[in-house]
């Protein structure tokens, strides 16, 4: 079954650092640029970042940048996001996404097909 | 402008059809997606590139586009697409990705 499985995420306090993860399982992961899409409570999709097929690059919306960290392990079919500096607003559900439309051989679609069971984190005091 | 902007609410009877725009500048270079949420469920793509539907998404999806407007049409509404739906597309270089804010689509 092909599934992209999360990890990380919990209640944290402002200012402090959390990783998430993605793991794929049964199917095609090196190809495809990765995204990472979060949710705040009650409130619509936020695109947050995305990493190339090959990790060389990454791209961040600007509500993160400086903050956010996204980077894969092809070895280990993993892409992580490390948050740092966490404010109460990065509060959310944290989605990863395959993009199908963005691969090794054109980066011209827009398909975000395999989503993973998402995570949430909590920034409290 | 790198916004895609969406109708907030929408309602449609049941076996009607019913359409959800998504509208921004980006939509003229790019294609659009389309998702579908349900509560407490991660996003599922019902339409990408503009009008291809995914193996396994009923074909009473469709998608099209004209000008700055990417259309999801649903043809033969059932109670089981009552949902959140969102748009997503790209910014003018390509590099940055946007979503709509959302339409919660209501079956009556």
């Amino acid at each position: 079954q092909e599934q992209l499985v999360q990890s990380g995420g919990g209640v944290v306090q402002p200012g402090t650092s959390l990783r998430l993860s993605c793991a794929a399982s049964g199917l095609a992961f090196s190809d495809y640029a990765i995204h990472w899409v979060r949710q705040a409570p009650g409130k619509g999709l936020e695109w947050v970042a995305v990493v190339s097929y090959d990790g060389d690059r990454t791209y961040y919306a600007d509500s993160v940048k400086g903050r956010f960290a996204i980077s894969r392990d092809t070895s280990r079919n993993t892409v992580f996001l490390q948050l740092s500096s966490l404010r109460g607003e990065d509060t959310a559900v944290y989605y990863c996404a395959r993009d199908l439309g963005c691969s090794s051989t054109s980066c011209h679609g827009n398909a975000f097909d395999i989503w993973g069971q998402g995570t949430t984190v909590i920034v409290s005091s | 402008s790198s916004e895609v902007t969406q109708e907030p609410a929408v309602s449609v009877a049941l076996g009607q059809t019913v359409t959800i725009t998504c509208q921004g500048d980006s939509l003229r270079t790019f294609y659009a997606g389309w998702y579908q949420q349900k509560p407490g469920q991660a996003p599922v793509i019902v339409i990408f590139d503009g009008d291809y539907r995914p193996s396994g998404i009923p074909d009473r999806f469709s998608g099209s586009s004209s000008g700055n407007t990417a259309s999801l049409t649903i043809t033969g509404t059932q109670a089981e697409d009552e949902a959140d739906y969102y748009c997503n597309s790209r910014d003018s270089s390509g590099n940055y990705w946007v979503f709509g804010g959302g339409t919660r689509l209501t079956v009556l």
